[in-house]
């Protein structure tokens, strides 16, 4: 029972670095989110993907860019890494839209130096 | 876009108490979720309810949609509910977006 799984859970960049954050899960789910968490506040939206093949901004996508490789997986890259950019990132995934209920993976804290 | 408000921030409890978590929302919603994140980070999925009353163990949530609120009760507290409870919805207007509120931080002393 993984259920959506992120890698690496840690990283540390300096800034111009760039990066890939990898999320795969294993319930058959159709659409995937990636999210940003800063100190003391909720989680925003930065990409999705609805559905295999298609991607979409969400509420910050500035400084990032994602690919859905397949139904699995769903990967943000930071191309030219900033210090806003130190943050959690949360991959989730639910079995169709944001209607239905999102699960999550466990994080991956990223500190850009 | 929707505004979603949580209350109270804070709240610090003796293990055994009983608790109320209030979410009120600006706008019309069809997907609503809380959230507990444990103090390693991990979000745990508590309740999707975009209406009516659902109960899970001690834990308990209530959504009025017509009038925009919900409610999460926590009942004979225990230290591992510490930790920060998010309500998080969608608006009918934004359908993939999960708009987070900041949070009720509850601290169970033992």
């Amino acid at each position: 029972n993984a259920g959506v799984t992120q890698t690496p859970k840690f990283q540390v960049l300096k800034t111009g670095q760039s990066m890939t954050l990898q999320c795969a899960q294993d319930m058959n789910h159709n659409s995937m989110y990636w999210y940003r968490q800063d100190p003391g506040m909720g989680l925003r939206l930065i990409y999705y993907s609805a559905s295999e093949g298609t991607t979409d901004k969400g509420e910050v996508p500035n400084g990032y860019n994602v690919s859905r490789l397949n139904k699995r997986e769903f990967s943000l890259r930071l191309e030219s890494a900033a210090p806003s950019q130190t943050s959690v990132y949360f991959c989730a995934s639910s079995h169709q839209g944001a209607r239905q209920p999102q699960h999550f993976g466990d994080g991956t804290r990223l500190s850009i130096l | 876009g929707i505004q979603v408000e949580q209350s109270p921030p804070d709240l610090i409890l003796q293990e055994g108490a009983n608790s109320t978590l209030r979410c009120n929302f600006s706008d019309s919603v069809n997907n609503l979720q809380w959230f507990h994140q444990n103090p390693w980070g991990q979000l745990i999925n508590l309740f999707y309810i975009p209406s009516g009353t659902k109960q899970n163990g001690r834990l308990s949530a209530t959504t009025v949609a017509t009038e925009r609120y919900s409610l999460l009760y926590i009942s004979s507290s225990q230290t591992t509910d510490s930790g920060v409870y998010f309500c998080a919805v969608v608006n009918l207007t934004e359908n993939e977006k999960l708009t987070f509120g900041t949070g009720t931080r509850l601290t169970i002393i033992p």
